[in-house]
């Protein structure tokens, strides 16, 4: 069973277009969001957090966005470039007790120049 | 500081064979995991531990041995390899427990059994 949700499969967009990656999940314990960005050959990367406390969160061109009420996140990539290409990959878990991630299926984002 | 370091890169196995990934981190971190990465399925964590000497099943556990006899060192056994066991494995690490601590990954390793 896939505790986390994410769609689009795959994703392309012009340079400098706003690509939108979305997830969901149905645990109400889940309280720690993070979105990790892996390139080809390489393992995921932290790219960027929420906690549900906060509606929104912004780290230079990425953009979370958060409803709590419907359980459902997304990732909001602004002026996307070239360099953006990659797999991104939205997860959930809980802020204490074992460090568990349980992540979505992942998103594989190409920017075309 | 290396961080996660993973070896070998690749490798192939026949069925029925056993290996060991190896997997070791230099930030001193407590907690460390081991996911495996199928296509379309993102990442699911096969086993993890809180520390030396103490480690817990996660996801999908089944094939899967591990060990923890240093802070540094977490391998994973495959005993009996088989198909459904072609993946990319990763090896992960974190400072804390909780989910705020970020998880700090290998480069993977890229395991076919045939």
């Amino acid at each position: 069973q896939q505790q986390v949700k994410q769609s689009p499969q795959s994703l392309i967009v012009q340079k400098g277009g706003i690509p939108i990656i979305n997830c969901a999940y149905e645990n109400t314990a889940f309280d720690y969001f993070p979105w990790y960005q892996q390139f080809p050959g390489k393992g995921p990367a932290l790219l960027i957090a929420i906690r549900p406390d906060v509606s929104e969160k912004k780290e230079g061109r990425f953009t979370i966005s958060f409803n709590k009420s419907a359980k459902q996140f997304s990732l909001h990539i602004m002026d996307s470039q070239p360099g953006d290409s990659a797999t991104y990959f939205c997860a959930a878990s809980k802020q204490t007790g074992a460090n568990n991630l349980f992540f979505g299926t992942g998103t594989r984002l190409t920017v075309i120049p | 500081n290396a961080g996660v370091t993973q070896t070998p890169k690749f490798r192939i196995l026949k069925i029925g064979q056993s290996m060991t990934l190896q997997c070791t981190q230099d930030m001193n971190h407590n907690y460390m995991y081991w996911y495996r990465q199928d296509p379309g399925m993102g990442l699911k964590l096969i086993y993890y531990s809180v520390g030396a000497g103490i480690t817990d099943k996660g996801e999908v556990p089944n094939g899967y041995n591990v060990s923890r006899s240093t802070t540094e060192d977490f391998p994973l056994r495959l005993e009996l390899a088989a198909p459904s066991q072609t993946s990319v494995y990763f090896c992960a690490s974190s400072r804390g427990t909780g989910g705020v601590y970020e998880q700090y990954f290998g480069p993977g390793t890229r395991l076919t059994v045939t």
